[in-house]
């Protein structure tokens, strides 16, 4: 069974804390990971799309890094506003001929308190 | 910026009848998706469809379901008799590659009751 992982389920910090999440998915026949972050309402807007082991990827405040041999990214966000609370999803996708479907995991609730 | 667009935003319809959710991806994108989340589930691959085929369903995607891209725009997903385990929000994504980003539209919610 091909089970995304991540943590914490939910999450509430300080305006200017920084903070990280973690998503563990399995390691083999892998080919790619993504974060997206979801507000209600609104279209998931992706974040990083990462492939190679040892993978860092920044935009902004939010930076991730990949680990593929072990199965696991993190997020971290640096410095959280209150326009940073959201839902953060990540999801992998197999080395699986053209089709990427992706495979999802429940998402990190993120609320930032002013 | 280009995006993909969903409608309606919400659809409520009562068990059996049938109901088609519309989608437009972005316009020079080949790759197309369904997902779903049920309320406090995962969100849940249902179908990918490229070259005017599906290239693959998962077991959610029974008979009951069918995607149709009819004028080369619009890409649709029919639920032919719906249930009640069928309410949840529904996601389109377009992708202009196989293995690229995946952009997503705001989702409908189909309630059935």
């Amino acid at each position: 069974i091909l089970n995304v992982e991540q943590s914490p389920q939910s999450l509430h910090v300080q305006e200017g804390d920084s903070t990280n999440f973690t998503c563990s998915f399995p390691s083999s026949n892998f080919y790619a990971l993504h974060w997206y972050r979801w507000e209600t309402a609104k279209s998931p807007e992706a974040l990083f799309v990462m492939t190679l082991n040892g993978d860092e990827k920044k935009k902004g405040r939010i930076s991730a890094t990949l680990n593929t041999k072990e199965g696991y990214s993190y997020l971290y966000i640096k410095g959280s506003q209150p326009e940073d609370s959201a839902t953060y999803l990540c999801a992998f996708t197999l080395n699986a001929g053209n089709n990427r479907k992706l495979i999802w995991g429940l998402g990190t609730s993120l609320a930032v308190n002013p | 910026e280009p995006e993909v667009t969903q409608t309606p935003s919400h659809q409520v319809t009562q068990m059996g009848q049938e109901v088609i959710l519309r989608c437009v991806p972005i316009s020079n994108h080949l790759y197309f998706y369904w997902y779903r989340q049920i309320l406090g589930q995962k969100v849940e691959f249902l179908v990918s469809f490229y070259n005017n085929e599906i290239s693959e369903k998962s077991e959610i995607f029974d008979d009951q379901f069918s995607v149709e891209r009819p004028d080369g725009s619009n890409f649709t997903l029919k639920i032919r008799s719906t249930k009640l385990e069928d309410s949840a929000m529904y996601f389109c994504a377009s992708s202009g590659q196989g293995a690229g980003e995946q952009f997503f539209g705001p989702g409908t919610r189909l309630t059935v009751l």
